[in-house]
């Protein structure tokens, strides 16, 4: 299986400060039609998860410009700029290129 | 707009099995792999397994092998787990998300006790 290993595992961030998180896959995520499936997926307390980006990058409908993906291949990151009070919860990456799908042991945001 | 209802909280005990739902709505529910996805009290996700409920095609993390079972059914837009031999183990919330996991259900607390 391929392990997703997300660092840090807590973030303590100011409202208005920027937040990064880093996902490392044990092997390539790109699959044979050239698409990598990496997604980051949210949880707020006590909500159900929400995708946030699809395909490294891909933001979801109405989620904000403030969240961006980048990477490839084994390495990817995403970015929060301004952070709000709302984007408070774990975030996990997820891989979808093989089976089993894999998830990080997800980043807990938190208020400084 | 695009649904996923689960069925409600289930308190079961040891040895025995369960079965929960996951109704669709808003979109072609035979066109969409649906995926169960387990988390345990104060832990993180994990894949369980997907369902094709068009043709019924499954694919199933090895882990979850003989513990669960995905079932659909084409005519009410539902689809199924099954989870057996209970143990402690299995106490968890319990969703399911459309293909891609673009879509989540409210998820469903499974609590195994005597």
């Amino acid at each position: 299986d391929i392990v997703m290993t997300q660092t840090p595992l807590s973030l303590s961030v100011a409202i208005g400060q920027s937040a990064s998180i880093s996902c490392k896959s044990s092997q390539s995520l790109k699959y044979s039609d050239g698409k990598t499936y990496l997604n980051w997926v949210f949880q707020s307390p006590g909500q159900s998860p929400k995708r946030l980006i699809y395909q490294v990058s891909k933001l979801d409908s109405g989620v904000p410009d403030r969240f961006s993906g980048t990477g490839s291949e084994t390495d990817f990151t995403l970015k929060i700029s301004r952070v709000e009070a709302e984007d408070l919860g774990v975030y996990y990456c997820c891989q979808g290129s093989y089976s089993p799908y894999t998830f990080g042991a997800g980043t807990k945001l938190e208020l400084k | 707009q695009v649904q996923l209802q689960q069925s409600g909280t289930e308190l079961v005990k040891p040895a025995s099995s369960v079965k929960i739902s996951c109704k669709a709505s808003g979109y072609t529910f035979t066109s969409n792999y649906m995926h169960w996805i387990r988390q345990q009290p104060g832990n993180g996700l994990e894949w369980i397994g997907w369902i094709y409920p068009g043709n019924g095609n499954t694919k199933y993390n090895q882990k979850f092998d003989g513990k669960a079972t995905l079932t659909a059914d084409k005519s009410s837009s539902t689809a199924y787990m099954q989870l057996s031999s209970l143990t402690s183990e299995d106490s968890a919330v319990y969703f399911c998300a459309r293909e891609e996991l673009v879509y989540w259900g409210q998820g469903v607390m499974v609590t195994v006790s005597s």
